[in-house]
């Protein structure tokens, strides 16, 4: 059983460039969950999304980032024009959410970004 | 928001002693409380949650309390082994979906 897959796993973009950062998450779910985790700090929600919906952005810079999750292939997590302090680890997760009382959200290996 | 504060951020303990992570949230609505390992350049592990209509959960070696009226809730590790080192974050939220975490334990096991 495949888990949540992230790729790539280390991304190096200079300043100006964009980054896609890539998510499959688990077979079956259709939940998917974007984090950020700046050193040596815990992990920031930045979007929530559904098949082809974008539910919750709430943590998402309101510049140069947007994410998606379409009907065929995996979610992407877009930054346009990145900045050093873009540098961060990008965590995906992924749930079934078939109730609202149990939605345990499974993690991927993650995104190393490194803005050079 | 939701604020959730981890001590300690470091924790060396002897292998076979207990392990100690305590956490307190902000957001008296909060009602999910999640534990995750994490490994050096892995993604989180979920090792142990708990909501908010029960005190206290164990699962073999590992058992979280939860304390509502203060707002508070621990982690424990006993009988510690090498391979619990890692670092640890708790987190709190309150929808089910957007994990509030702390800044995470680093808990290092000596053999």
């Amino acid at each position: 059983n495949a888990g949540v897959m992230q790729n790539p796993r280390h991304l190096v973009r200079r300043r100006g460039q964009e980054a896609r950062l890539r998510c499959s998450p688990v077979k079956g779910h259709s939940h998917v969950y974007w984090y950020r985790q700046l050193p040596e700090e815990g992990l920031k929600f930045m979007v929530y999304l559904q098949k082809e919906n974008i539910i919750d952005e709430s943590g998402m810079p309101k510049e140069r980032f947007s994410a998606e999750f379409p009907k065929e292939g995996p979610s992407i997590l877009r930054i346009q024009q990145v900045v050093r302090g873009d540098s961060a680890a990008y965590f995906c997760a992924s749930s079934f959410r078939q109730t609202t009382s149990t939605d345990t959200q499974y993690f991927g290996p993650g995104t190393r970004l490194t803005v050079l | 928001g939701e604020n959730v504060e981890q001590h300690p951020s470091t924790l060396s303990v002897q292998e076979g002693d207990s392990a100690v992570i305590k956490c307190t949230y902000s957001d008296s609505a909060s009602n999910y409380f999640p534990w995750y390992k994490q490994e050096l350049g892995k993604g989180p592990q979920l090792i142990i949650d708990i909501r908010s209509n029960v005190g206290e959960k164990k699962d073999q070696r590992i058992a979280v309390t939860l304390n509502k009226t203060a707002k508070h809730f621990s982690l424990h590790i006993t009988e510690t082994q090498p391979e619990d080192s890692a670092v640890y974050f708790c987190a709190a939220s309150k929808n089910d979906y957007k994990l509030s975490f702390g800044a995470g334990t680093t808990v290092t096991v000596r053999a």
